[in-house]
């Protein structure tokens, strides 16, 4: 069964400095997507970045990167220049197409002004 | 990205009274959706995946005839929480699939709560 672990409960982050989320997770899969989600205090999912695992380079989005390490099974988040938007809950996610998610037990992020 | 709608987005009901919660895809053909249950500050839990036009699959532990899930059309799921007691208040989420999407569409949620 695929599982994602997220082993930090909470983070905090100065205001414009960066902070990186970690998430390892467990497949025997080689065609799958991984994926970082923010759920504000609305609790509306909001798909931050997605990364494919066939491909090497590690996405991208603005502020927000990834360290996709596949052979090590790693998915770490990294923000850049944090505003105080920033600050939710980041849950890391394992997909294949089409199927169901399999969901980290979030990391709730502090922005510090 | 594709819009999934849910409704209502909170609704207040008494012990023991059903209550349906409402998922559509409003601008793509969703074969599949499944139905999340998420408590405070924890993740989200997979309840169920529905195929368009079959039953239901639910995950282990999750009660069949406490949480009916009917998916009668590509656009349409819905989950029915029968007999609803306080232990089920919580946060449902449902997601909506075309089968080939390499990422999830989100309702909005529904906030339960029974008293």
């Amino acid at each position: 069964a695929q599982t994602v672990t997220q082993s930090q409960p909470e983070m905090s982050v100065q205001e414009a400095e960066t902070v990186t989320l970690s998430c390892t997770y467990d497949t025997s899969e080689s065609d799958y997507y991984l994926f970082w989600y923010k759920q504000p205090p609305s609790r509306q999912m909001i798909l931050v970045i997605r990364q494919e695992a066939y491909k090497q380079q590690n996405a991208t989005e603005n502020r927000f990167s990834v360290n996709f390490q596949k052979a090590a099974k790693s998915f770490s988040l990294k923000i850049s220049d944090s505003q105080l938007g920033d600050a939710a809950m980041y849950f890391c996610a394992y997909s294949r197409p089409g199927n169901q998610f399999y969901f980290g037990t979030g990391t709730s992020l502090t922005v510090i002004p | 990205g594709a819009v999934v709608s849910q409704h209502p987005s909170w609704v207040i009901c008494k012990s023991g009274t059903s209550v349906k919660i409402e998922c559509r895809s409003l601008d793509f053909q969703a074969t599949t959706m499944f139905w999340y249950r998420q408590f405070p500050k924890q993740s989200l839990m997979l309840m169920a995946t529905s195929n368009e036009g079959s039953k239901a699959t639910y995950e282990q532990g999750v009660e069949k005839d406490k949480f009916l899930i009917n998916h009668a059309s590509l656009t349409l799921s819905t989950l029915t929480v029968t007999s609803a007691h306080p232990e089920d208040s919580s946060f449902y989420i449902c997601s909506a699939s075309n089968g080939m999407n390499t990422e999830a569409f989100f309702g909005q949620g529904t906030r339960l709560t029974v008293v």
